[in-house]
């Protein structure tokens, strides 16, 4: 069975430095590219970060990049999120997906396994 | 103010068929595919429909997506009361190089 488990939420600062981790089993992590998406509470979905299965391509929204970095550790069956300088707007339950591609071809992706999602909140 | 733009909200009666568009440009749902999201109340989002118009196992058939050109659509027959729930669209985007949601579309059941 596929599980995605965040953890490293928390009420931090702004300014501060927070670093969420997911911890993944049931399936060939290092096989599969990953995602963070985070939702502001009682809205919508936003994508923040992308990473490749080898780490060689990576993605950042326009809203954190410079601030946020996105890893991971193919050994250790875990994704990453570093998060720094953060935002009032940064306040969010943070969800890790994972992406898989349509079997028939053509480049076709999706989010086909997400966990439960911890919550930041950026707060003085 | 999302990318991908969907209605806020749509309802229906038990047994009705619903449809939810969600509206992009060239650079994602029209050079790439949509994937649906189903969001129960204080859930996870589940993947609803991916590459357009494909159910994972075990999503019932009552649930089809579509698209053409710019726009997709959900469409949701036979409406039960546990379709209520928010539902999003999502596409890659080859601008921004990054995927983009729709704002998410609130299902009521009467």
């Amino acid at each position: 069975e596929v599980q995605l488990v965040e953890s490293g939420g928390g009420l931090v600062k702004p300014g501060g430095s927070l670093r969420l981790s997911c911890a993944a089993s049931g399936f060939t992590f290092s096989s599969y590219s990953m995602n963070w998406v985070r939702q502001t509470p009682g809205k919508g979905l936003e994508w923040v970060s992308s990473i490749s299965s080898s780490s060689s391509y990576i993605y950042h929204a326009d809203s954190v990049k410079g601030r946020f970095t996105i890893s991971r550790d193919n050994a250790k069956n875990s994704l990453y999120l570093q998060m720094n300088s953060l935002r009032a707007e940064d306040t969010a339950v943070y969800f890790c997906a994972r992406e898989s591609l349509d079997v028939r071809g053509g480049g076709k992706y999706y989010f086909d396994y997400w966990g439960q999602g911890t919550l930041v909140t950026v707060s003085s | 103010q999302s990318v991908l733009t969907q209605p806020p909200s749509a309802s229906g009666t038990p047994g009705q068929r619903v449809t939810i568009a969600c509206s992009g440009s060239s650079s994602n749902i029209g050079s790439n595919t949509v994937n649906w999201y189903q969001q129960l109340p204080g859930t996870a989002p589940k993947l609803l429909i991916y590459s357009n118009n494909q159910r994972p196992s075990g999503v019932p058939d009552r649930f089809s997506g579509s698209k053409s050109g710019t726009s997709a659509s959900l469409a949701i027959s036979g409406l039960q009361s546990e379709d209520e729930a928010d539902y999003y669209c999502a596409a890659w985007d080859d601008s921004l190089n990054g995927w983009v949601f729709g704002g998410g579309t609130k299902l009521t059941v009467l």
